[in-house]
């Protein structure tokens, strides 16, 4: 079955520590994302890549990074300098065709920061 | 690129009554615009989406949408809920480049 995946579901991490989540999808989709969720604030976009080796920030990057080295896989890396990780995260892809912007989501990884 | 409001971050509703979610947006141009749904714990799921066309759209689950330029409202309707409706409803538009710009979601708890 097509779709993506996210892994792992719970990530538990220590102050100061980074941690990189999986995003993987057999969609054949040009574009991923990746989204943070806090109660009451909907999705916020951390990070998008439209093409292999190419990202840019969205709202809220600061202390966060990307890689895009394969076309089905688009990690997320929180970093130390996130003052306050404990979230949901979630990671999307989507075609590349203008008036179609559906995005299709994975399950999402909760991240807690003990 | 759109912003998105969700106007009411909780509603309850009884079981077989109707429902509406209400959202605007905010734009002059070309318009894309998409109702998601997320069940507890899991990612989103789309229930139905307006590019052009018919302002009426209709989606999965019963639910429908009505696209109105006048009023820049795109509200989510359902004409009789069940149990199983009950999750957060996500209103989004186009933003930049690709990506898409999400209201803040409202809470549907339906209760028997």
């Amino acid at each position: 079955d097509g779709g993506i995946t996210q892994s792992p579901k719970y990530l538990f991490r220590k102050e100061g520590q980074n941690v990189t989540l999986s995003c993987e999808q057999n969609l054949n989709h040009d574009a991923m994302y990746w989204y943070r969720q806090d109660p009451g604030q909907g999705l916020r976009l951390i990070y998008y890549s439209q093409i292999v080796n190419d990202f840019q920030k969205g709202d809220i990057a600061e202390g966060y990074s990307v890689s895009r080295e394969k076309k089905e896989s688009f990690p997320l890396t929180v970093t130390s300098a996130q003052k306050n990780p404990t979230a949901f995260y979630l990671c999307a892809s989507s075609i590349l065709q203008l008036g179609s912007n559906e995005q299709f989501f994975g399950p999402g990884t909760r991240l807690t920061v003990l | 690129a759109q912003s998105v409001t969700q106007l009411d971050s909780q509603v309850p509703v009884f079981e077989e009554a109707p429902v509406e979610l209400r959202c605007n947006y905010s734009s002059s141009v070309s318009v894309y615009l998409f109702w998601y749904v997320q069940y507890p714990n899991q990612g989103l799921q789309l229930l139905l989406k307006y590019l052009s066309g018919s302002t009426l759209v209709k989606g999965i689950n019963g639910f429908e949408a009505e696209f109105n330029k006048s009023q820049t409202s795109f509200h989510l309707r359902k004409p009789s809920v069940h149990i199983s409706d009950t999750a957060e409803y996500f209103c989004a538009a186009k933003g930049s480049g690709y990506a898409l710009n999400f209201g803040k979601g409202t809470s549907l708890l339906v209760t028997p």
